[in-house]
């Protein structure tokens, strides 16, 4: 059964950039057809889709935020990033790596626990 | 982009109650509408794919309905285990989007 975990900085500076990992065990993020996504949870607030990179390469991101975002794979690690840049305290929540099944509904199948990231000096 | 309107925002049952929440799409997605659970302090987990399809592993008192613009998650009959925060999500576009979520609280 695959597994996702985040990792990353808990704190990041205003006006700097987060960085996140999530690292995949339990298969390949080659393996079928699938997609890998973030989103992201302030405090006592609903979930936000970042966005999603396809294996191949082709990435969708959510458009309030595509301006500042990054995300990118490597395949060889099983791995998949997460690049904001220019965070605010806006930019504070838990953040959750996930696996999306790329046909069909589309459904996020997984997802890590998350990792609290604090923007802030 | 296509908005997600989940109502209520929150309610209050019994155990035993019938639950039903609701999803509005700002247009029509087919069925391509997925429903998550949200425990406090946890991830989200998948109840819900294409509309009506249950996850693997979901009890069967967790249904869903819906297409086009509207859609419901029914809890037959609400159990412990089940008071949490609820959210949908479309998959139509490649901007996906979730519902602001419902949360069930105990009466």
């Amino acid at each position: 059964q695959v597994q996702l975990q985040e990792s990353g900085p808990g704190l990041v500076e205003p006006s700097g950039t987060l960085s996140l990992t999530c690292n995949v065990s339990g298969g390949s993020i080659t393996s079928g057809s699938y997609y890998w996504s973030w989103i992201r949870q302030p405090a006592g607030k609903g979930l936000e889709w970042i966005g999603r990179i396809f294996i191949g390469g082709s990435t969708n991101y959510n458009p309030s935020l595509k301006s500042r975002i990054t995300i990118s794979g490597d395949t060889s690690k099983d791995q998949f990033f997460l690049k904001m840049r220019s965070v605010t305290a806006a930019d504070t929540a838990v953040y959750y790596c996930a696996r999306g099944r790329g046909h069909d509904a589309e459904e996020l199948d997984s997802w890590g626990q998350g990792t609290l990231v604090t923007v802030s000096s | 982009d296509i908005q997600m309107t989940q109502s209520p925002s929150s309610l209050s049952a019994s155990v035993g109650d019938r639950v039903i929440i609701t999803c509005r799409a700002s247009q029509s997605i087919s069925t391509s509408l997925n429903w998550y659970q949200q425990k406090a302090g946890k991830a989200p987990s998948l109840l819900i794919y294409g509309a009506y399809n249950l996850q693997i592993g979901v009890p069967s008192r967790f249904s869903g309905s819906g297409f086009g613009t509207d859609f419901t998650l029914t809890i037959s009959a609400l159990q412990p285990t089940d008071f949490a925060t609820y959210f949908c999500q479309q998959t139509y576009n490649n901007v996906l989007a979730f519902g602001g979520g419902t949360t069930v609280e105990i009466k």
